[in-house]
């Protein structure tokens, strides 16, 4: 079935560092691929998404591409903020499966000012 | 505003008994699910609707039911028979051309 594996965490950073988030998937078929953000005790919200290979999806500095060569997604932006600190789900909808989700388990981030 | 509502944000109950959770959304939106989320763990799906009065469980279903009479409701109940119900409850929806997955803020259940 459909996976998603996301690099372990937590990771924490100083404010203007680099970021890069490592996930992988495995479907079946074509999926869309998403990135998803979760700030405290708040539900989730879509942070950007690429639906076919080498989309880029970009959201508020942050960029990932679909490749699917590799199968990967990673998520990068070039200078966090101490307001990136949130937890990143990698997910992924396949069009066979109901535009049901698949997701990592997700990695938190902390940025320190 | 458009998007998607739970209620209540916190939620405690005795053992044994059974809840509902709240969900609506006036996204206009098809399909709507469940997952549960547990610290340190990725979201399960619980169950979801793709149409009006049609739902289907998801990999978790056990202990919780559903019920999809209206395009913009999908409560969820959690019976007594969920052994370890004590967990945050997010409700999504999608839209009609299957674009990403929208997600409400989420309810809090603790089981005393």
């Amino acid at each position: 079935g459909d996976s998603v594996t996301q690099m372990e965490g937590p990771v924490t950073l100083s404010e203007e560092a680099c970021l890069t988030i490592n996930c992988t998937y495995t479907a079946t078929g074509y999926p869309s691929l998403f990135w998803y953000v979760q700030y405290p005790g708040e539900g989730l919200q879509l942070l950007l998404k690429a639906t076919k290979a080498d989309d880029k999806g970009s959201n508020k500095g942050f960029e990932a591409t679909y490749r699917k060569e590799t199968t990967s997604f990673h998520l990068e932006k070039g200078s966090v903020q101490v307001s990136d600190s949130a937890v990143y789900f990698c997910a992924l909808s396949d069009p066979g499966a109901n535009s049901k989700l698949t997701f990592g388990k997700g990695i938190t981030l902390s940025v320190r000012p | 505003d458009g998007g998607i509502t739970q209620s209540p944000k916190y939620l405690f109950r005795k053992e044994g008994q059974n809840v509902t959770l709240s969900c609506e959304q006036n996204l206009n939106h098809d399909a709507m699910y469940w997952y549960r989320q547990d610290p340190g763990q990725g979201l399960r799906l619980i169950y979801y609707s793709q149409i009006v009065n049609d739902f289907q469980k998801g990999d978790i279903a056990e202990g919780y039911s559903v019920s999809r009479e209206k395009k913009e409701s999908f409560p969820l109940t959690v019976t007594s028979a969920q052994k370890n119900p004590t967990a945050f409850y997010l409700c999504a929806s999608t839209d009609p051309t299957r674009g990403p997955q929208y997600f409400g803020p989420g309810t809090r259940l603790t089981v005393l």
